[in-house]
């Protein structure tokens, strides 16, 4: 049983490169959501897809986030031009429906 | 929006000593989990509870959703149990996301 995974699981880079990271779902989980955490702080909501459509987007999602589901399983997230207010954990969860969430080891990204 | 309260935000405890975390929100909820998050950052699932009671050893949770509150019950607690606590709800006339909580630091100490 294999649960959700996340790549790479860190990642440092300068302000203003461009980053992507990847999650890949419990299989057959049609959800999948991304959140960002910040130090000493709960995580918050990104976005989600359910299958390849994505659903919702939040306002935390500037325009420099994009995130993609091309085939409905794994999911992208990319981050252009990268500050250093991008430095965080981000988050991957998956889910079966609208149900119990389950989440991934999370990508430590810190930005120079 | 809706706001979860967690308390205690600290919590030190000995080693076999019990514990209870509370969990308030201020709206209906669909979804109510509970997680524990290690020191490397991993979100371990230890309740999916929106309402009732449920055990799984020494760990139990109860869910009130009338009145808007839930319960993390650590019993004989161990040093593995240190870490923060988070609950986390799905309102009901929201989507699907997550809200969670603002946690509850918890050390324990041999």
């Amino acid at each position: 049983d294999t649960g959700v995974s996340q790549n790479p699981r860190h990642k440092i880079t300068k302000r203003g490169q461009n980053v992507t990271f990847r999650c890949d779902p419990i299989s057959e989980h049609n959800r999948l959501y991304w959140y960002r955490q910040t130090l000493g702080q709960g995580p918050e909501f990104l976005t989600y897809f359910q299958n390849e459509a994505q659903l919702e987007k939040s306002r935390l999602l500037s325009d420099r986030f994009s995130a993609e589901r091309p085939k409905g399983s794994f999911s992208t997230l990319e981050i252009q031009r990268t500050e250093q207010g991008d430095s965080a954990m981000y988050l991957c969860a998956s889910s079966p429906g609208r149900d119990e969430q389950y989440f991934g080891p999370g990508t430590r990204l810190t930005v120079t | 929006g809706i706001q979860v309260e967690q308390s205690p935000p600290d919590l030190i405890l000995q080693e076999g000593a019990n514990s209870t975390l509370r969990c308030n929100f201020s709206d209906s909820v669909n979804n109510l989990q509970w997680f524990h998050q290690n020191p490397w950052g991993q979100l371990i699932n230890l309740f999916y509870i929106p309402s009732g009671t449920k055990q799984n050893g020494r760990l139990s949770a109860t869910t009130v959703a009338t009145e808007r509150y839930s319960l993390l019950y650590i019993s004989s607690s161990q040093t593995t149990d240190s870490g923060v606590y988070f609950c986390a709800v799905e309102v009901v006339w929201g989507t699907d996301k997550l809200i969670f909580g603002t946690g509850t630091r918890l050390q324990v100490f041999p």
